[in-house]
């Protein structure tokens, strides 16, 4: 079975660091495009970054403003999010994403085929 | 930036009646949009893909349509599952700005 599994939120002061962990199985890891969307409490859905397939290449939203940091570690199948100075704006729960686009240099967002459960980040 | 704008905000709708949801690009987005369903207290899951392809394992009472800048999702009788909040989300321009509508809760009425 094809799975998402992110780890690593919980409760931080404004100011603070968290990195966010996101366990794939059950696919090939390496191949996909991965991103991370965000859902603030009672909000909408909100993408905050992507990275190609073979970790190279990477962009994110405008507000992440060079606070977040995405990477992966395709030995290990894992994606993460580093995420520093962290307001409470930031406060959501953090989707680990699989893009259906196969590739291994371009990071670029297409569609959403699989979703973790997410992971709640409170910053306060 | 494109926007995208979901309407209505809220749906009410008995179960075994249809729904039709509609959402609007601020500019073409040709077929390049997707259509997302969140249940309560879940992560979304994909529906549909490329304005009308239905993903894996979704029924076929969903179904969408559209291109340009209107796109519609239908879901021709609704059942208990089916009470959920649905997002577009638009792949057509990078970078992708705004991508996801602010989204329809279907409710039961």
């Amino acid at each position: 079975e094809e799975q998402l599994s992110e780890s690593g939120g919980g409760l931080v002061q404004p100011g603070g660091s968290l990195r966010l962990s996101c366990a794939g199985s059950g696919f090939t890891f390496r191949s996909h495009v991965m991103s991370w969307v965000r859902q603030a409490p009672g909000k909408g859905l909100e993408w905050v970054s992507v990275i190609s397939g073979g970790g190279a290449n990477t962009h994110s939203a405008d507000f992440v403003k060079g606070r977040f940091t995405i990477s992966r570690d395709n030995s290990n199948n894992t994606l993460y999010l580093q995420m520093n100075r962290l307001g409470v704006e930031d406060t959501a729960i953090y989707y680990c994403v699989r893009d259906s686009a196969i590739s291994l240099m371009t990071a670029a967002v297409t569609r959403f085929d699989l979703w973790g459960q997410g992971t709640l980040v409170t910053v306060s | 930036e494109i926007v995208m704008t979901q309407s209505p905000d809220t749906l009410p709708v008995s179960p075994g009646e249809g729904a039709t949801l509609s959402c609007r690009a601020s500019q073409s987005i040709s077929n390049n949009l997707a259509w997302y369903q969140q249940r309560p207290g879940q992560a979304p899951r994909l529906l549909i893909y490329g304005a009308s392809t239905r993903a894996t394992g979704i029924p076929a009472r969903f179904s969408g349509s559209g291109s340009g800048t209107e796109f519609t999702l239908t879901i021709s009788s609704l059942q208990s599952e089916d009470f959920a909040v649905y997002y577009c989300q638009q792949y057509y321009k990078w970078p992708p700005g705004r991508m996801f509508g602010q989204g329809t809760k279907v409710e039961i009425k």
